[in-house]
């Protein structure tokens, strides 16, 4: 099925690891998202990718990086995990008109420990 | 302020209830508007784009007024299965590229 898939789905991690959530596209959107979901902060952009070879900060880009490996793929790095980053990271893509919604991978559930 | 605000819930309404929700954002250059479903633990879906003129979808009507930057979400009929949070959402255009904003969620729940 077409769609956004995001791996894993769930990771419990201790605080100073290291990780990559995964995120592919087979829709060839151009633009993609990182954003994390927190029980009364609704979701809140991270990062995003607004073409192949562009990235640009969101609205809470401290503690992550991010890199699109090529049109399909757009990864998020956290580099040394803290219990502040215990969230649900959803990956989006969007093919870059202002009147289209976007389509959201299925979320991984990360907890730092 | 938050960019855009919806009143959190929950909405309890027996089923067959009409339901109304509710939203405002704070940025006039907002270019488009959207309303999300998001089932417990599950991804954001889209529902609906939300157009000027106003919109339906079978039991799912979108009004927006740009004056008052203010959306509105109409369920008639609701089911037991349109249990869900609902979600505000708007698009900016920046230089980046556009950007959508989520409210918070409004959370339905339909009863027998």
């Amino acid at each position: 099925n077409a769609g956004v898939t995001q791996t894993p789905k769930f990771q419990v991690l201790k605080t100073g690891q290291s990780m990559t959530l995964q995120c592919a596209q087979d829709m060839n959107h151009n633009s993609m998202y990182w954003y994390r979901q927190d029980p009364g902060m609704g979701l809140r952009l991270i990062y995003y990718s607004a073409s192949e070879g562009t990235t640009d900060k969101g609205e809470v880009p401290n503690g992550y990086n991010v890199s699109r490996l090529n049109k399909r793929e757009f990864s998020l790095r956290l580099e040394s995990a803290a219990p502040s980053q215990t969230s649900v990271y959803f990956c989006a893509s969007a093919e870059g008109g202002s009147s289209i919604g976007y389509t959201f991978g299925s979320g991984t559930r990360l907890t730092v420990v | 302020r938050k960019e855009v605000e919806q009143d959190p819930g929950p909405f309890n309404v027996p089923e067959g209830a009409t339901v109304a929700f509710n939203c405002t954002y704070s940025n006039s250059a907002s270019q488009s508007f959207f309303w999300y479903r998001q089932d417990c633990r599950k991804e954001p879906k889209l529902l609906m784009s939300v157009y000027s003129s106003g919109n339906e979808d079978g039991r799912f009507t979108a009004q927006l007024n740009r004056a008052s930057q203010y959306i509105s979400l109409l369920i008639r009929d609701s089911k037991l299965s349109d249990s869900a949070t609902y979600l505000c959402v708007v698009n900016i255009l920046t230089g980046g590229g556009n950007k959508l904003t989520f409210g918070t969620g409004t959370q339905l729940k339909v009863e027998l």
